[in-house]
C-alpha cells in the first residue's frame, strides 16, 4: 500500500487569505489527485497533478483559485486562494500507485479540514 | 458531474444485522469500487468489482454489479459498531480519463 501524509490536518483561516496543503507519498507515483468534499457531500475531483506538466482541472475549478505544484514524483501541494466561507471543506489528496495498475485501488491522505471565517 | 447516486442516504441498524447500500451510475465503466470514510477523514478502499464480474466477496462484504441496470450493491453482514461510517461507491469510466467519480454516499450507523 501507499502511505500518504497530508498536512495540515485542519485549519481555521480568515477570508481573503490563502492556505497551502501538502501531500507527501512514500513511493513514486505518476499521478496525484486533489478532491474537495463539502460538508455532508461526496468527493469532487478538483484536478489531476502530473509531475513535469501543468495540472489538469475539472469543470468548475480554475488554476487561479486552486494552484497546484508537483515538483517531483512523491510530493504535491494544493493552494486554496483568496478564501471565502464557501471554501470550507475537507480537501483530500489521492494516488493510484503504479504497481496496482490503472483504475484499481486509490489511496487517500487523511484530509485537511478547512474552515474559513 | 457526479455520476453515482446512492441509496439510502442514511441507514441505521442494530449490531449484528445486515446492511445493504445501493449505487447507480450513468456511463460505461471499467470497474466500480467501494470506499469507507470514518468521521470525515481519509477514504479506505474496501473492494473493487470489474465490469465483467457480477459478484465479489471479501470477508463480511459482498458486492454485486449489474451493468445492464448500471447499479451495484454493497452488503455488510453481521454488522459491528466499528462499521459505523460513510460508504461511497466510485466508478472508473472507460472514457479514457484516469479518475474516479464518487457517489453521494450512505451514512451507516450501527447501534449497539
Amino acid at each position: 500500500s501507499a502511505v500518504i501524509s497530508q498536512k495540515p490536518s485542519r485549519d481555521i483561516c480568515q477570508r481573503g487569505t490563502s492556505l497551502t496543503i501538502q501531500c507527501q507519498v512514500d513511493s513514486q507515483v505518476t499521478m496525484m489527485f486533489w478532491y474537495r468534499q463539502q460538508p455532508g457531500q461526496s468527493l469532487t475531483l478538483i484536478a489531476t497533478a502530473n509531475q513535469g506538466s501543468e495540472a489538469t482541472y475539472e469543470s468548475g475549478f480554475v488554476i487561479d483559485k486552486f494552484p497546484i505544484s508537483r515538483p517531483n514524483l512523491t510530493f504535491s501541494t494544493l493552494t486554496v486562494s483568496n478564501m471565502s466561507p464557501e471554501d470550507s471543506s475537507i480537501y483530500l489528496c489521492s494516488v493510484e500507485p503504479p504497481w496496482t495498475g490503472r483504475g484499481t485501488e486509490a489511496f487517500f491522505g487523511q484530509g485537511t479540514r478547512l474552515t474559513v471565517v | 458531474s457526479q455520476q453515482g447516486e446512492e441509496d439510502p442516504q442514511a441507514l441505521s441498524i442494530q449490531e449484528g444485522e445486515n446492511a445493504t447500500m445501493n449505487c447507480s451510475y450513468k456511463t460505461s465503466i471499467n470497474n466500480l469500487q467501494w470506499y469507507r470514510q470514518n468521521s470525515g477523514r481519509g477514504l479506505v478502499h474496501l473492494i473493487l468489482i470489474r465490469s465483467n464480474e457480477r459478484e465479489k466477496h471479501s470477508g463480511r462484504l459482498r458486492v454485486t454489479l449489474d451493468t445492464s441496470k448500471k447499479s451495484s450493491s454493497l452488503l455488510i453482514t453481521a454488522s459491528r459498531a466499528a462499521d459505523t461510517a460513510s460508504y461511497f461507491c466510485a466508478t472508473d469510466s472507460n472514457q479514457g480519463a484516469q479518475k474516479l467519480v464518487f457517489g453521494q454516499g450512505t451514512r451507516l450507523t450501527i447501534n449497539p
